[in-house]
């Protein structure tokens, strides 16, 4: 069936530092891809999102890219901030039911 | 617009007692999603609605776990009875559309924190 393997964490950083996340996936026919976002104590925000091959997602000053000869989507950012702490999911959505799928999540904490 | 509510947002029962979670989806949202989160793992689907008919309920531990949204809006999910393993945080989730929809994104509630004694 279809899955997403993520890094695992956590990613430690200081502020301004870059920041790669890495997400690969397996899947049949062509998923779109997410990356989603958990704060403490909240539910999941939709960060980003690709539909087809070569599409770029960007939101926040976070983007990835939907690679499909590499099936990946990386996750990155050129200066994390303290605010950008969370764990960070990537998922794909499966092209019959919808459903999500979701990868392990990856913990990032960014020291001042 | 008002998100995707979910309650209540902790419950601490004993195994082999009964819980219910509640979720009230975006007005206008036609598809409603309940998933798993245990500690350190992405969330898994248990359930996907189309209104108020199920699409899939594949992942969905039948001899314990039920859910139903007779209305096409509100959606209970209900655990009975509960076992150890089913400690997590119990995900809502909803969108436009579901099969053949096209890319609505999905949107989440806060969850419910459960803790089986």
């Amino acid at each position: 069936g279809d899955s997403v393997t993520q890094m695992e964490g956590p990613v430690t950083l200081s502020e301004e530092a870059f920041l790669t996340i890495n997400c690969t996936y397996t899947a049949t026919g062509y998923p779109s891809l997410f990356w989603y976002v958990q704060y403490p104590g909240e539910g999941l925000q939709l960060l980003l999102k690709a539909t087809k091959a070569d599409d770029k997602g960007s939101n926040k000053g976070f983007e990835a890219t939907y690679r499909k000869e590499t099936t990946s989507f990386h996750l990155e950012k050129g200066s994390v901030q303290v605010s950008d702490s969370a764990v960070y999911f990537c998922a794909l959505r499966d092209t019959g039911f919808q459903k999500l799928v979701f990868g392990t999540g990856t913990r990032l904490l960014v020291s001042p | 617009e008002a998100g995707v509510a979910q309650s209540p947002r902790y419950k601490i029962i004993e195994k082999r007692q009964s819980v219910a979670f509640w979720c009230n989806p975006i007005s206008g949202h036609a598809t409603l999603y309940w998933y798993q989160q245990i500690l350190g793992q992405g969330p898994k689907l248990l359930i996907q609605f189309q209104n108020n008919g199920v699409v899939d309920d594949s992942q969905l531990p039948k001899d314990r776990f039920s859910a139903e949204r007779l209305k096409g809006v509100d959606s209970t999910l209900k655990i009975q009875p509960a076992k150890l393993e089913d400690s997590a945080v119990y995900l809502c989730a909803s969108s436009l559309a579901g099969t053949g929809g096209g890319n609505q994104p999905q949107h989440f509630g806060d969850g419910t924190r459960l803790s089986i004694l």
